[in-house]
């Protein structure tokens, strides 16, 4: 069984230009989760889809960050225009809701952005 | 906002040593997960801890969930080089809208030098 991919692996951006950042999840998982880590700090949660409807979207820094999930299958997560601030790893994990509470998320290797 | 205070952020030890990375928040959690992390690589899960003062133990990786669930341990025994890399925590977090959104700590760079 495939794992979690993300595509591309590096993407080397100039401020102010646009960015599109895919994530494939494991096959007939339902929940797909994009997360970002900035240099120096902790992995943080951007947003949650089940299936293709947004379950929670707190953690997206601003509107200038776009994710879609058309067909409750692969992800795109946008970014336009690209800041500085923007550059880090962006990961993205999926998952199927196990038992008694708990569960797991499958993580992808992650796409590194850096915004020059 | 819930934070995990994660302790070392760096090690470096010898082969055959033991060692404990601890993850401490003023949150309560649901379940507490313990990742590790190559380079160039997503995280993969370790272990997840759901009951207060709970024990769970893989070869020589000994995680503890503390009794308030706000707090969480990783021992290694006799720590090996392959033992080496990046290792997380992370707290099932507060929901909304029935998400479970993972908080993580900033991870604790282990290496384990033969």
């Amino acid at each position: 069984e495939a794992g979690v991919t993300q595509f591309p692996s590096h993407s080397v951006i100039e401020k102010g230009q646009t960015v599109t950042l895919r994530c494939d999840p494991i096959s007939g998982h339902d929940n797909l989760y994009w997360y970002r880590r900035v240099m120096g700090k902790e992995i943080k949660f951007l947003l949650h889809f089940v299936k293709e409807s947004k379950q929670d979207e707190s953690g997206m820094p601003n509107n200038r960050f776009l994710a879609e999930r058309t067909g409750g299958t692969y992800s795109t997560l946008k970014v336009q225009p690209a800041e500085l601030e923007d550059s880090g790893v962006y990961f993205c994990a999926s998952s199927q809701e196990g038992g008694q509470g708990t569960y797991e998320q499958y993580f992808g290797p992650g796409t590194r952005l850096t915004v020059t | 906002t819930q934070l995990l205070e994660q302790s070392p952020q760096f090690l470096s030890i010898q082969e055959g040593e033991n060692l404990t990375v601890y993850c401490n928040s003023s949150s309560v959690f649901s379940s507490l997960q313990w990742y590790r992390q190559e380079p160039g690589e997503g995280p993969v899960l370790l272990v997840t801890v759901v009951t207060g003062g709970e024990v769970k133990k893989l070869k020589r990786l000994t995680f503890q969930f503390g009794d308030a669930r706000k707090d969480s341990s990783l021992h290694i025994t006799a720590a090996q080089p392959g033992d080496t890399g990046l290792y997380l925590c992370a707290g099932v977090g507060a929901t909304q809208g029935g998400s479970e959104k993972l908080v993580f700590g900033k991870g604790t760079k282990l290496t384990v030098n033969p």
